[in-house]
């Protein structure tokens, strides 16, 4: 089966730093995206990993271990506007499987 | 360009009625995508498109149908709608690239089954 572990629910404080992950079990794995989510509108994309390693994107950067079946999110610098749902999701032959969804509250 | 668009944004329906959802998107996207989305959960693929006059299977693809006529166009249909699709969906397109796959969602269209 195709399945996809992330947390449900994550706080943290303005100016901190976040990390949101993301275990796998996938068959066909071609690469994990990262898409956001503000309260149920359009999600959008953040990044994507093909290969072990870290790819830094501005204030976000995204982990992939393949070995492990594992990435990661890492939010620096939180700004409130940073509060959404946060989505990990396997690429597979042109198809994306989505996880279940962090929602990250910043507070001030 | 408008990216990816959705029609209608809102609908209720009742029990037995049916309906379709368009979508249509200007970037000369080769894949096209429905997917829904319930309250805390992640987003499920219905369908997918991956050219013009094709379509498959997603994940939870039963009670829907689709076709995709037009490259730009890809529509979602339910036959005799539940209350069990009572959803967000959305409407997503991208390049075909091995591998890499940057999707473009469209606003979301809110239904509720009666």
């Amino acid at each position: 089966g195709q399945s996809l572990e992330q947390p449900s629910e994550v706080t943290a404080v303005e100016g901190a730093i976040v990390q949101i992950n993301c275990t796998y079990q996938t068959s066909g794995f071609y690469g994990l995206s990262w898409y956001q989510q503000h309260d149920g509108g359009a999600p959008t994309f953040l990044s994507y990993n093909a290969l072990d390693g870290l790819e830094e994107t501005g204030r976000f950067s995204s982990f992939l271990s393949r070995s492990d079946s594992y990435g990661y999110l890492l939010l620096q610098e939180l700004q409130m506007k940073d509060s959404a749902s946060y989505f990990c999701a396997t690429n597979q032959g042109g198809k994306l499987i989505f996880g279940q969804g962090t929602e990250l509250s910043v507070k001030p | 360009n408008a990216g990816v668009t959705q029609t209608p944004k809102f609908r209720v329906l009742k029990t037995g009625q049916s309906m379709t959802l368009l979508c249509a998107q200007d970037m000369n996207h080769e894949y096209m995508y429905w997917y829904r989305q319930d309250p805390g959960m992640g987003l499920r693929l219905i369908h997918y498109s991956v050219g013009e006059g094709t379509t498959a299977k997603g994940e939870v693809p039963d009670g829907y149908n689709v076709s995709r006529l037009k490259k730009q166009n890809f529509l979602l249909g339910l036959e005799s709608a539940a209350p069990s699709q009572t959803s967000v969906y959305f409407c997503a397109s991208s390049y075909q690239r091995a591998g890499y796959n940057e999707q473009f969602f469209g606003p979301g269209t809110r239904l509720t089954v009666l």
